[in-house]
């Protein structure tokens, strides 16, 4: 079982759509959790770090839940821009962070 | 976040042969780290490269296929020896630079092709 496990879709949304992404982990010992973005051909980039009391930046909201184990992000009224892979990240306290594999968003006009 | 950049940004190499990737952070970090993205995989960790003593390995990689400098706190180098196709692949050093947050900032990457 990987550590960190995302439906690698793609999620094909219509531009204004509200689109959701979970991720489980199964490390209970990890301690930090982040949503990092990457654009094709080019590196990861650090969308939000998710809080146990959830946390909101504009029109992407992170939870965690470290009673079930899962992290969620919540993107809306998407647009075209946000077409990306959303990568689910855990870090345990070495600092090591774990990647999931990714989840694929294609918004559409 | 931190201006990372890497050198060089991609290359076609023979097999046998050997690439050192550099990386330049613009201030000082405590941890870097080298990563390796595998076409249509996700990023696994190579290594974290540590400020003068010798780098500290994730399993399935070794000090002697990937070889690591870091000798200041904002230069760090990674060799890929003796490579082979199955080395083809984009190389990624990041970096941490508040240990109480775990947030790293990723360099722009390099693309290695080995022939």
């Amino acid at each position: 079982r990987k550590e960190v496990e995302q439906d690698p879709g793609p999620f094909n949304v219509p531009e204004g759509a509200t689109v959701a992404f979970n991720c489980t982990y199964s490390n209970s010992a990890s301690q930090s959790f982040f949503w990092y973005r990457q654009d094709c051909r080019k590196e990861p980039k650090l969308l939000m770090s998710v809080y146990s009391s959830g946390n909101e930046d504009g029109r992407f909201t992170a939870q965690l839940n470290r009673a079930s184990q899962y992290i969620s992000l919540l993107i809306r009224d998407s647009k075209l821009s946000d077409s990306a892979t959303y990568l689910c990240v855990g870090a345990d306290s070495s600092y090591k962070l774990i990647f999931g594999s990714g989840t694929r968003l294609l918004v559409r006009p | 976040s931190a201006v990372i950049s890497q050198k060089p940004s991609r290359d076609i190499c023979q097999r046998g042969t050997s690439l050192t990737i550099q990386c330049q952070v613009d201030s000082q970090v405590t941890m870097m780290f080298w990563y390796r993205q595998q076409p249509g995989q996700s990023l696994t960790l190579i290594a974290t490269a540590n400020q003068g003593s010798e780098a500290t390995y994730e399993s399935g990689f070794v000090i002697d296929k990937f070889p690591i400098s870091r000798p200041n706190l904002t230069f760090s180098t990674l060799t890929v020896s003796n490579m082979s196709p199955e080395d083809s692949s984009i190389y990624l050093c990041s970096v941490e630079r508040d240990r109480n947050s775990y947030e790293q900032y990723f360099g722009p990457g390099t693309r290695l092709t080995v022939t």
